[in-house]
């Protein structure tokens, strides 16, 4: 089983559009949740850290729940520069981190 | 400055070859990792160095060799590559101990083996 799993999409939604991603975790213990965004033959860029409060950062939002074990991204009012694979990231104990296999999302015009 | 450097940008090398491939940070992170990407694909984790000392080994083959000088480089080492291993290389750096916090990624070197 795969400690982290996302849906890889694609994901083709119009601008305007609200689109939700979600990752599960296996590990129960796991500590540190993030989002980052990687752009073609980019490398990733950390979006957002996921907290168990939920965080918002403008039109995205963030989501943590312990108990389900999965994260969620929540972006509204999509713009064209969203389009890009968002990867779910999960810190385990110490300095190991597990990625996703990201999700592509292309927002049309 | 939340900048991670990697040189170079681009590297061809034949399978006979040694090359290396550099990292720089100076965020005062004392975690560095090094990650292989193949297209599509998310990161794989290759080496970290925590406090500059090896910590993890993903059963990478000896042909790729890391080296951590000091707590701001982070080196790998290359002889004999295959063809196979040709892929984008990310270094990254973030805070070592736990929880870890986030990691920084560096632009990458983008390697051909011919």
């Amino acid at each position: 089983r795969k400690e982290v799993e996302q849906d890889p999409g694609p994901f083709n939604v119009p601008e305007g559009a609200t689109v939700a991603f979600n990752c599960t975790y296996s590990n129960s213990a796991s500590q540190s949740f993030f989002w980052y965004r990687q752009d073609c033959r980019k490398e990733p860029k950390l979006l957002m850290s996921v907290y168990s409060s939920g965080n918002e950062d403008g039109r995205f939002t963030a989501q943590l729940n312990r108990a389900s074990q999965y994260i969620s991204l929540l972006i509204r009012d999509s713009k064209l520069s969203d389009s890009a694979t968002y990867l779910c990231v999960v810190n385990d104990v110490g300095n190991q981190f597990y990625f996703g296999t990201g999700t592509s999302l292309t927002v049309i015009p | 400055d939340t900048e991670v450097t990697q040189t170079p940008k681009h590297l061809v090398m034949g399978m006979t070859n040694k090359k290396s491939l550099k990292c720089e940070q100076h965020m005062g992170h004392r975690a560095m990792y090094w990650y292989k990407q193949k297209a599509k694909k998310p990161p794989e984790l290759m080496f970290v160095y925590s406090y500059e000392k090896l910590s993890i080994n993903e059963s990478v083959p000896s042909r790729f060799s890391p080296e951590c000088p000091n707590s701001s480089l982070l080196n790998l080492h290359l002889h004999a590559l295959q063809p196979e291993d040709s892929a984008l290389y990310l270094c990254a750096s973030g805070r070592a101990g736990s929880p870890g916090g986030e990691q920084f990624f560096g632009p990458g070197t983008r390697l051909t083996v011919l």
